[in-house]
């Protein structure tokens, strides 16, 4: 089983608004990341988190905030957005250094946002 | 730098097709892996294949081949007798040793013509 959910499937949000992404996985996965996927561009990478400490953060500006409850669990909270943060965005996870395709990423469905 | 180059942006073949997508990558670990990504219109990333530098053999599975070939840096990815099915984004990427890094390609979007 490499399933990875996300919810929800589509957002539309004002600018003013506050909302979260979820993003769920109960494979043992111990990293676990989010990714903005503009149209006909490849996923670029926002976030890292290994065994639920953030490890790397790509200069994502801070009206993007992340959160790792457990390890099965990864939000990003979203506060202040811009029309151009409208995108799809991506959750991944991978798993244990010492499991089997530890360097694959299993990504989940994504969640379309428009900011308005 | 950990570079990958689709350098196919959109491919289109009528049905039954064999069509080949070219990856060509750049690293300078000596030990990195090699993925190919499908995204449908859904959006959903879909795992292909993974593939270590160390192991060069290359694989088949169903309509899908892979072709690694270390001394050209490249990673092709077939598809023989293609179905509709088939259309959607395909994303190349490489992953170093250290650290959990994917560098994407920029995808090669295939269209299977009925």
């Amino acid at each position: 089983d490499t399933e990875v959910t996300q919810t929800p499937k589509h957002l539309v949000m004002g600018m003013t608004n506050k909302k979260s992404l979820k993003c769920e996985q109960h494979m043992g996965h111990r990293a676990m990341y989010w990714y903005k996927q503009k149209a006909k561009k490849p996923p670029e990478l926002m976030f890292v988190y290994s065994y639920e400490k953030l490890s790397i953060n790509e200069s994502v500006p801070s009206r993007f905030s992340p959160e790792c409850p457990n390890s099965s669990l990864l939000n990003l909270h979203l506060h202040a957005l811009q029309p151009e943060d409208s995108a799809l965005y991506l959750c991944a996870s991978s798993p244990p250094f010492d499991y089997k395709n530890r360097e694959t990423q299993y990504f989940g469905p994504g969640t379309r946002l428009l900011v308005l | 730098a950990q570079k990958v180059t689709q350098a196919q942006t959109e491919i289109s073949v009528v049905e039954k097709e064999d069509v080949t997508l070219d990856c060509v990558y750049e690293t300078r670990d000596t030990t990195y892996y090699l993925f190919w990504y499908k995204q449908p219109p859904s959006g959903e990333l879909v795992f292909l294949i993974r593939r270590n530098s160390f192991d060069e053999q290359n694989e088949i599975s169903g309509r899908y081949s892979w072709n690694f070939q270390k001394s050209t840096s490249s990673f092709n990815f077939t598809i023989t007798a293609s179905q509709v099915v088939d259309s959607a984004v395909y994303f190349c990427a490489l992953r170093g040793i250290t650290g959990n890094q994917f560098y994407f390609g920029t995808g090669t979007s295939l269209t299977v013509i009925p």
